[in-house]
């Protein structure tokens, strides 16, 4: 069974700072990756997915991520915080097995200090 | 385009009763999904629909919960007999092709039981 850990339940930058949010999966198979993307009261939004095609994926907002099969990770990083950022934001994992579900991680609620 | 739709968007009952949510996905898409998001959690698989089939169930869904598809387009999930644990967001998302194709959600049904 696959699974996904996000280290830090919550993440405060200033705005202008680099955004780090971290992701580590457990899959058997090789992993389908998402980052989504959850404003309040609203549902989730797809920021980026990686397929097994290239290892930097890149994303909306200026969201990318990179895939480290040696890590087990997939970071999602952001050059330059802006206010709209915040917001919460999940990591999941699907596999190739033809499990339809993705399986989410715990969020990181992301903090952009002015 | 207009977005996966959830009603209603609020829904607070006392224990004991039934209650019943509405998901009308983006038409064109023939997977849908339900997913339930309790309070600083990430969201949970419920149940997967491909058309009118329910292909997968969550063993989070117990006997109480039912959920249909009668015609491949909407989707209704039923509780019965509510209880205070199933105080919840629960989300609807749906897809379209190929697997891993990614979720589409709405903005979810907030169920308060008291």
């Amino acid at each position: 069974a696959q699974s996904v850990t996000q280290l830090g339940s919550h993440v405060s930058v200033s705005e202008g700072a680099l955004v780090l949010l971290r992701c580590n999966y457990s899959s058997s198979v090789p992993p389908y990756l998402f980052w989504y993307v959850q404003y309040p009261n609203q549902g989730l939004q797809l920021l980026l997915k990686y397929t097994s095609a290239a290892t930097l994926v890149k994303g909306i907002n200026g969201f990318e991520a990179e895939f480290k099969k040696s890590e087990t990770s997939f970071h999602l990083t952001k050059p330059s915080a802006h206010m709209s950022d915040a917001a919460e934001y999940f990591c999941a994992v699907s596999d190739i097995s033809g499990n339809e579900k993705l399986t989410f991680g715990t969020g990181t609620r992301l903090t952009i200090i002015p | 385009d207009t977005g996966v739709s959830q009603d209603p968007r609020h829904k607070i009952t006392k224990r004991g009763q039934n209650v019943t949510f509405r998901c009308d996905p983006i038409s064109e898409h023939n997977r849908l999904y339900w997913y339930r998001q309790t309070l600083g959690q990430g969201p949970e698989f419920l149940t997967y629909f491909q058309n009118e089939a329910q292909l997968e169930k969550s063993r989070l869904l117990s006997d109480r919960f039912s959920a249909e598809r009668p015609k491949g387009s909407f989707s209704t999930l039923e509780i019965q007999r509510t209880e205070q644990g199933d105080s919840a967001m629960y989300l609807c998302a749906s897809s379209f092709g190929q697997a891993r194709s990614p979720l589409h959600f709405g903005n979810g049904t907030r169920l308060t039981v008291t």
